[in-house]
């Protein structure tokens, strides 16, 4: 069992430029989540998605915006970068349930200059 | 809305000394606390989860929690440290009534350091 996988590890990317991550989720997992890891802070919630549906969203502009395919994975797109969207972009897969565990990815490491 | 605050952005220890990492939530009671560990360029692993069936909760590598109410605590305990526990360490909360892996709320966490 792979866990879940992100990709690409590392992304450099210039301001106002558009970026797009991408999360295969552990197998038997449906449901994604996104989290935006500043240098030195906690995970942020970005927003979880099910059934190919949106269904929670945090404190996050609509610049970023995601996707989940019926394989159930996930993609995640920054629009017009700003130098403080240079974060950890962490995945994390769980199974649809009450008392469940999320599992995380390394993460994706962005960088805006 | 619920949260957690981790007391000491960073804490030393000697090896083979007891580890105690301090979590508070906020005043509701949550339906799922969390601790998570990450270490150095990696993703975040799951040490631990409260569910309410027990308030110590034991998890891996030899950590435990206990949930104290009246004092809306969290701590992360390890009766003896471990070069190896150097890492940072996260607790969490879950946002969402509904499942236990949504919406998970971090602490601004704690670097744990062993000194030999």
């Amino acid at each position: 069992d792979a866990g879940v996988t992100q990709s690409p590890t590392h992304l450099i990317k210039t301001r106002g430029q558009q970026v797009t991550l991408r999360c295969s989720p552990k197998s038997g997992h449906d449901t994604v989540s996104w989290y935006q890891q500043a240098l030195g802070q906690g995970p942020q919630f970005i927003f979880q998605y099910y059934e190919e549906e949106e269904r929670q969203r945090g404190n996050f502009p609509d610049r970023f915006s995601g996707h989940q395919f019926p394989n159930y994975s996930s993609e995640l797109n920054v629009n017009a970068l700003l130098l403080g969207d240079s974060a950890l972009y962490l995945c994390a897969s769980s199974l649809a349930g009450m008392n469940t565990e999320a599992f995380f990815g390394q993460g994706t490491r962005l960088t805006v200059v | 809305a619920q949260s957690v605050t981790q007391l000491g952005s960073h804490v030393s220890v000697s090896e083979g000394a007891l580890v105690l990492l301090r979590c508070n939530y906020s005043s509701s009671v949550p339906p799922y606390l969390f601790w998570y560990v990450q270490y150095p360029n990696q993703g975040l692993q799951l040490l631990l989860k409260y569910t309410s069936a027990a308030t110590l909760v034991k998890g891996i590598n030899g950590f435990e929690a206990e949930f104290k109410k009246s004092e809306t605590s969290f701590h992360l305990t390890k009766p003896s440290a471990h070069m190896s526990d150097a890492a940072e360490y996260f607790c969490a909360v879950s946002g969402s009534g509904y499942s236990s892996a949504s919406k998970i709320i971090f602490g601004s966490g704690t670097r744990l350091s062993i000194r030999p």
